[in-house]
């Protein structure tokens, strides 16, 4: 089982919908999880992150974490065509003294006007 | 002013081949790493610099060397260029968000290397 899984879709929504992007992990290791957004051709950005379980809110995007079930979320409300790029869960863990970040493969989602 | 700049964005060689990518930041950050997204998109770490030393090498064939001359500064020096080298290559730049600790990467734009 990888440590991280993310479904790389592709996912193609209708402007303004709502958007749910996932991430299962098996590292209970893990405390921080962040997203991070690709657009094509440039190098991913961080969009929000999350230290354990609980919710993030950051204008229309809200970031989940449920460390029970080892799953993180990333909701879009009110989508835009803007938000067309690729999604990408992180998250690291301290071990061996060092510090571990793992990627998830990535979420392509495409918002049609 | 770019934060985290790497040279050249595209890079198209023959097999056997020698290259190497260069990468700066200008944010201060102490810990820069190499990381490879292949053709699926799978970003999977290569190397990691704090302060000029090396903290992280993953199982990497031999033939890709790091070099940091200094905390703004990692080069990647590819020897024997292979088919299977072809990917995007990215530099990154590490910095901890002051309040929770997490381990925030700004990343470059990305150097394409195509091997022929």
């Amino acid at each position: 089982q990888k440590e991280v899984e993310q479904d790389p879709g592709p996912l193609s929504v209708p402007e303004g919908a709502i958007v749910s992007l996932n991430c299962t992990y098996s590292n209970s290791a893990f405390q921080y999880f962040m997203w991070y957004r690709q657009y094509s051709r440039k190098g991913p950005e961080l969009l929000m992150y999350t230290y354990s379980s609980g919710n993030k809110e950051d204008g229309r995007f809200t970031a989940q974490v449920d460390k029970s079930s080892k799953y993180i979320s990333l909701f879009i409300r009110d989508s835009q065509p803007s938000d067309s790029a690729t999604y990408l869960c992180a998250m690291t863990a301290l071990q061996g003294g060092s510090e571990k970040l793992v990627f998830g493969k990535g979420t392509k989602l495409t918002v049609n006007p | 002013d770019t934060a985290v700049s790497q040279t050249p964005k595209y890079l198209v060689t023959q097999m056997g081949n020698d290259k190497s990518i260069k990468c700066e930041q200008n944010l201060g950050h102490d810990t820069m790493y190499w990381y490879k997204q292949d053709s699926k998109k799978f970003l999977k770490i290569m190397f990691s610099y704090n302060n000029k030393e090396l903290i992280i090498n993953e199982t990497v064939p031999n033939r890709f060397s790091p070099k940091s001359p200094d905390k703004a500064h990692l080069n990647l020096h590819i020897n024997s260029l292979e088919l299977g080298d072809s990917a995007v290559y990215f530099c990154a730049s590490g910095d901890r968000a002051s309040i929770l600790g997490a381990n925030v990467l700004t990343f470059g734009a990305g150097s394409r290397l195509t091997v022929l």
